[in-house]
């Protein structure tokens, strides 16, 4: 089955550099991705979807990136600010279904 | 954000006693899903549901029931609670289109002694 795969070590940047963050699928490639944020005691928030024909979206200072030769997801966070520290979590969805798996997520510290 | 709570917020039972705990949207949407998430694991999908009485099992469903028997409301219920069920319980909901986002709630911490 489709596993996705996050790294699970914490991830400390400083204030004002790009936190990149990673996320691999193992198997087929999904029809989309999707990243979201989740801060301690809350659920996680969407952030953005990427189809698998899109090889870039971006929002804001978000960018996410979708190789589907290397089947993986780059989640580019640029001028990062203490304010982006949280628990980033990727999700694959297959275009056929509704069930999304998730990774365990990348905790985040930007530090000031 | 979306209209979406989850009810209890966190509670404390002992292992062997039932348990229901209540989502409830004001979206109107069809879809709705029970997670658990645990250290390590991520968010593992329990139940779903795709309409009023429709429902299907997810990843993690052994131990696990549900019912929606109105739009707006999706309970999930551990008819025996083991302590290998405390975890932080999610509630989302999706709306029409496979490429929606999820929109979850705040989560039910349940501990079971």
């Amino acid at each position: 089955s489709q596993k996705i795969e996050q790294n699970s070590e914490a991830l400390n940047i400083q204030e004002g550099k790009t936190a990149t963050l990673t996320c691999n699928y193992t198997n087929y490639s999904p029809a989309y991705l999707q990243w979201y944020r989740q801060d301690p005691g809350r659920g996680p928030v969407f952030l953005l979807l990427i189809r698998e024909n899109e090889k870039e979206k971006r929002k804001e200072r978000l960018k996410v990136t979708f190789d589907t030769t290397l089947k993986q997801s780059l989640f580019h966070i640029t001028a990062s600010q203490p304010a982006d520290s949280a628990t980033y979590l990727c999700a694959h969805l297959p275009g056929s279904a509704r069930q999304l798996t998730f990774g365990s997520g990348t905790q985040l510290t930007v530090l000031p | 954000d979306a209209g979406i709570t989850q009810s209890p917020r966190h509670k404390v039972t002992e292992t062997g006693t039932p348990v229901t705990l209540r989502c409830h949207q004001t979206e109107n949407h069809r879809y709705m899903y029970w997670y658990r998430q645990d250290p390590g694991h991520g968010l593992r999908l329990i139940h779903y549901s795709y309409g009023v009485k429709d429902t299907d099992k997810g990843e993690v469903s052994d131990g696990y029931s549900v019912s929606r028997s109105k739009t707006e409301d999706f309970l999930l219920t551990l008819e025996s609670a083991t302590s290998s069920q405390t975890s932080v319980y999610f509630c989302a909901i999706q709306g029409e289109g496979n490429n929606q986002p999820q929109h979850f709630g705040d989560g039910t911490r349940l501990s079971i002694l």
